[in-house]
C-alpha cells in the first residue's frame, strides 16, 4: 500500500543551497499534507503543513508546494544547515480517515560543511 | 514546551507475552493516536483514540492490541500474546483538535519493543 512515496532515500547538500525533498501520493481523497523530520531515537517532530486548497506554505526556511494535478509535493529548505540533517518524512490525510496519518518511507537529508 | 513522553524507552519480551506501553500525552490534548515503524519501513498508523474510544483503527491492530486511558494523564496500548513480527518501534502522539489545519499530532520520543 504505497499511498504516499518518497522515492528518493537519501540526499546530500551543501550548507547554504536549497534541499529540495519530493513526495508523491495516489489517494485523490487526501487534503492535508504534512512533513515531519525525525531524528535517530526521537519521535518525528512536526515541521509544515499545507491543506489541498493551498498550493504554497511557508515557515521561515521551510516552504511547502503542492500540486494537486500531479499529486506531488515539495519541501524546500533555504537556506539548509546542518542540524537539518535528518529523515524526513511526507503525510498526508484524507477526509475519510480524519484521524489518520499516511506516513511516506522517508528521505534521509545530509547537509555538508 | 509541553511534551508527549513514552516509557519505557526500549522494551525485551518473549514471543506470546503480553505487554504494555506507556504514554503521557500532553494535558490539554484531547486525541491519542498509536504509530508503529519496523525497521527500515515507514511509520504505520495503527489506532486513534478520543472520548475514552478508538475512533479509528487500521488493519494491523487486531484482537491482540487494545488501548486504554485508565487515568486522566496516562494513555497505554497492550500487545495481548506478542508476535515476532510485532518488533517496532511504537510510537504515541496527541493532538489538541480535530482536523485543524493550524494543529498537528505530536510524537513522543517512542519504545522499541524486540520480540524474541
Amino acid at each position: 500500500d504505497q499511498q504516499v512515496k518518497q522515492n528518493s532515500p537519501s540526499l546530500s547538500v551543501q550548507e547554504g543551497r536549497i534541499s529540495i525533498l519530493n513526495c508523491d501520493y495516489t489517494n485523490s481523497m487526501f487534503d492535508y499534507f504534512l512533513w515531519y523530520k525525525k531524528y535517530p531515537a526521537e519521535g518525528p517532530t512536526f515541521l509544515i503543513s499545507i491543506s489541498s486548497i493551498k498550493d504554497k506554505n511557508e515557515d521561515g526556511r521551510f516552504t511547502v508546494f503542492l500540486n494537486k494535478s500531479a499529486k506531488h509535493l515539495s519541501l524546500h529548505i533555504v537556506p539548509s544547515q546542518p542540524g537539518d540533517s535528518a529523515v524526513y518524512f511526507c503525510a498526508a490525510s484524507d477526509t475519510g480517515t480524519a484521524s489518520k496519518l499516511t506516513f511516506g518511507t522517508g528521505t534521509r537529508l545530509q547537509v555538508t560543511l | 514546551e509541553p511534551e508527549v513522553t513514552q516509557t519505557p524507552s526500549h522494551q525485551v519480551t518473549q514471543m506470546g507475552q503480553e505487554v504494555i506501553l506507556r504514554c503521557v500525552p500532553i494535558s490539554n490534548h484531547l486525541y491519542f493516536y498509536w504509530y508503529r515503524q519496523i525497521l527500515g519501513q515507514k511509520v504505520e498508523f495503527l489506532v486513534s483514540f478520543y472520548n475514552n474510544e478508538i475512533s479509528e483503527k487500521s488493519e494491523i491492530f487486531d484482537d491482540q492490541f487494545s488501548v486504554e486511558r485508565p487515568d486522566g494523564s496516562n494513555f497505554t496500548l497492550k500487545i495481548r500474546s506478542t508476535k515476532l513480527e510485532d518488533s517496532a518501534m511504537y510510537f504515541c502522539a496527541s493532538s489538541p483538535l480535530h482536523r485543524d489545519p493550524r494543529e498537528t499530532q505530536y510524537f513522543g520520543p517512542g519504545t522499541r519493543l524486540l520480540v524474541l
